[in-house]
C-alpha cells in the first residue's frame, strides 16, 4: 500500500457529463500528481498541484480541471465526456516540490464513459 | 518519432532466467531514467531512479544508461514468478514532467 488513496475506484458515466475523482495524499506530502493512462497513449502526465498551487502542467484537456485544497487533498474534474476519456487515472504524491521522480502512486480510478 | 519507445510484449521466460527490458528515447536532454512495476489492477511502483549515465543496482535488479546510444536497461536476475507485472520505463529532463513508456508486459513461467 503506497499510503495514496483514490476514490471512487470504478466510474461509470454517460458522455456528456461530469465527474470528479478525488486523491488524498500520502501523509506530509504536499505534491499531488494527477497520470492518465490508457490502452493507446500509455501513462501521461495531466498536472501537478504542491501546497495548493498549481506547479507544471501536462497533456491536460481543457474540459479538464483540478486543484489541491487547504488539506492537501486533490480533485480532478472532468467534464463534457466522451468516450475517449475512457482510461485509468492516477494520482501520485510526493514530499517534493520538484521530485516527481520519486512520488508514490495511488492505485487509480478506472473511468468508462459509454 | 516518440520521445520514449519501449517493446509491448508479451515478453515470457523460465523461472530463474535473466531478464532483459529496454527502452530507447530520443530527446537528448534526459537526465531522469526511471523504471516501474505495475501489477494488474495497481498503480505504478517506482523500482530504480538513475541521473544521468551508468548502472545502478539493487537486490536482483540493476539499471544500466547509455545516454551515448539513448538507450536505457532494466535487468532482473533469477526472475521469480512475482515478477510476472508490467514494467514502465520513464524519464524527464527536469524532475517533474515525467515521460513514460508504455510498458512491457513479462510472464515469468513457473
Amino acid at each position: 500500500d503506497s499510503g495514496v488513496t483514490q476514490t471512487p475506484k470504478h466510474l461509470i458515466t454517460a458522455t456528456g457529463q461530469r465527474v470528479t475523482l478525488r486523491c488524498s495524499p500520502r501523509s506530509g506530502d504536499l505534491s499531488v500528481y494527477w497520470y492518465q493512462q490508457s490502452l493507446d497513449q500509455g501513462l501521461q502526465f495531466l498536472i501537478q498541484y504542491y501546497n495548493g498551487e498549481e506547479r507544471a502542467k501536462g497533456n491536460i484537456l481543457e474540459r479538464f480541471s483540478a486543484q489541491q485544497f487547504p488539506d492537501l487533498h486533490s480533485e480532478l474534474n472532468l467534464s463534457s465526456l466522451e468516450l475517449g476519456d475512457s482510461a485509468l487515472y492516477f494520482c501520485a504524491s510526493s514530499p517534493f516540490q520538484g521530485r516527481g521522480t520519486e512520488a508514490f502512486f495511488g492505485q487509480g480510478t478506472r473511468l468508462t464513459v459509454v | 518519432q516518440k520521445e520514449v519507445e519501449q517493446d509491448p510484449g508479451p515478453l515470457s521466460v523460465p523461472e530463474g532466467a535473466i531478464v532483459s527490458l529496454n527502452c530507447t528515447y530520443s530527446n537528448s536532454a534526459f537526465q531522469y531514467f526511471m523504471w516501474y512495476r505495475q501489477y494488474s489492477r495497481k498503480g505504478p511502483e517506482l523500482l530504480m531512479y538513475t541521473y544521468s549515465s551508468g548502472n545502478k543496482e539493487d537486490g536482483r535488479f540493476t539499471a544500466q544508461v547509455d545516454k551515448s546510444s539513448k538507450y536505457i536497461s532494466l535487468f532482473i536476475r533469477d526472475s521469480q514468478p512475482s515478477d510476472s507485472a508490467t514494467y514502465l520505463c520513464a524519464m524527464s529532463y527536469r524532475d517533474d514532467k515525467i515521460i513514460f513508456g508504455k510498458g512491457t508486459r513479462l510472464h515469468i513461467l513457473p
